[in-house]
């Protein structure tokens, strides 16, 4: 099975700033078959990103994916209140099984 | 539009079976052109996929729970279900159906969740 880890493991910034969050694969990912999520308490995941950088439908431009093999990144460019929340990448490609990393929590700073 | 909802019991007993149904409004599981999934997440963690099954009753189950976890379909009623076996605490989690399409896909429209509680 594909490991994912997720970098760092909680992430405090404000308002208005930049947020950088990394995704790392334990063997590569075939066809950039990687998704982000966002989860608030309470909610279940909600898809952000597929394909590694397109946006699921509705997500603002401000959120943004790109990377390619073992390393993903998704970027915030300009933090609003909504996004403090925790962010899980998954791949789908060598799936079954799907993974999930452990997830990055973005904090208030 | 496809809404997903979880039902069943809140609280199992050690050793007994995890039964849960997801039940599918907005649209019908047998027009096809998506596999129907069970992820659990536990508290604090990242989210486990159980495995997932087709209208037409096959399915995929994660090797670490093939043996414990067996999953259906009913069309007639728009529904999936979950049965687990000899549950333990380390089975206590917020369980979620989910829809993900049929070629390499993620999971675009998940339920609200249920949260399982296994203990005596």
């Amino acid at each position: 099975d594909i490991v994912l880890t997720q970098s760092p493991g909680t992430l405090s910034l404000s308002p208005g700033e930049r947020a950088t969050l990394s995704c790392r694969a334990s063997q590569r990912i075939i066809s950039n078959t990687l998704a982000w999520y966002q989860q608030k308490p309470g909610q279940a995941p909600r898809l952000l990103i597929s394909s590694a950088s397109s946006r699921a439908t509705g997500i603002p431009d401000r959120f943004s994916g790109s990377g390619s093999g073992t390393d993903f990144t998704l970027t915030i460019s300009r933090l609003e209140p909504e996004d403090f929340a925790v962010y899980y990448c998954q791949q789908y490609g060598s799936a079954p099984p799907n993974t999930f990393g452990q997830g990055t929590k973005l904090e208030i700073k | 539009q496809v809404q997903l909802q979880e039902s069943g019991p809140g609280l199992v007993k050690p050793s007994q079976t995890l039964s849960l149904t997801c039940t599918v409004s907005g649209g019908s599981i047998g027009s096809g052109g998506h596999y129907w999934s069970w992820i659990r997440q536990p508290a604090g963690k990242g989210p486990e996929w159980i495995g997932r099954i087709l209208d037409s009753g096959y399915t995929n189950y994660n090797p670490s729970l093939r043996s414990r976890v067996t999953m259906s379909v009913d069309t007639s009623k728009n529904q999936f279900s979950l049965n687990m076996i000899s549950v333990t605490a380390a089975d206590t989690a917020v369980y979620y159906c989910a829809r993900e399409g049929i070629f390499k896909s993620p999971f675009d429209l998940w339920g609200q969740g249920i949260l399982v509680t296994v203990s005596s």
